[in-house]
């Protein structure tokens, strides 16, 4: 069985400082992706990033990045420059490539950001 | 392009009643899921549609709960005899049959259930 475990209930952070969201799962598939989203308390789910479990290197889009370890089974956000905007919650999600019901996405409980002016 | 939308955003039902959520995903996805996520919690997985039929409806919490996607498009989530633990935001999402490729979710349908 998947799990996403996210154990920051809420952040803090400066205006234009980076920062970490973490965020570990629990596998025993060898193909399988990550994703992380962003909710603003408009409640739209906004896809941010996608690191899949054989890519060599760390995805990258804009200002976020994902810090992937697969030996630890981890993959946290990293935000850099944070913005007003940002603050939201996050939630991190796993697909199991490898399965029968292999499609769905399976979410972490999340951690809600506040950006700080 | 448009995205997925879902109706009505909110819905108020007295306990025992019977609701519909709609949800019209975008446009050639093949894939269309449905969520249920309750107050600061993540969304929790229901049903996942692959076409017309239901792939997967492991997620479904009893058989007051069923949908339906009769032409592979638009879906419909149905909850027979509400009940006040129904209340929660539901999230319908679609997306293509590439495994990388991520679900793309519409704004919701919060049910309150009275």
């Amino acid at each position: 069985a998947q799990k996403i475990t996210q154990t920051q209930p809420g952040m803090f952070v400066q205006e234009k400082e980076a920062v970490t969201l973490d965020c570990t799962y629990d596998t025993s598939d060898q193909s399988y992706g990550l994703f992380w989203y962003k909710q603003p308390s408009s409640g739209e789910m906004i896809f941010l990033i996608y690191q899949g479990s054989y890519d060599e290197q760390n995805a990258t889009e804009g200002r976020y990045s994902l810090n992937f370890q697969k030996a630890r089974k981890s993959a946290n956000l990293v935000i850099s420059a944070s913005q007003l905007g940002d603050s939201a919650m996050y939630f991190c999600a796993m697909r199991d490539f490898s399965g029968g019901s292999n499609y769905k996405l399976t979410f972490g409980k999340g951690t809600l950001l506040t950006v700080n002016p | 392009g448009a995205g997925v939308s879902q109706t009505p955003s909110n819905k108020v039902t007295e306990k025992g009643k019977y609701v519909e959520l709609r949800c019209d995903p975008i446009s050639g996805h093949t894939a269309l899921y449905w969520y249920r996520q309750s107050l600061g919690q993540g969304p929790e997985f229901l049903i996942y549609f692959q076409g017309t039929g239901a792939a997967d409806d492991s997620g479904l919490p009893n058989d007051r709960f069923f949908a339906v996607r009769p032409e592979g498009s638009v879906s419909t989530l149905k909850i027979q005899r509400t009940e006040r633990g129904d209340s929660a935001m539901y999230l319908c999402a679609s997306g293509t049959s590439s495994l990388n490729s991520p679900l793309h979710f519409g704004n919701g349908t919060r049910l309150t259930v009275t």
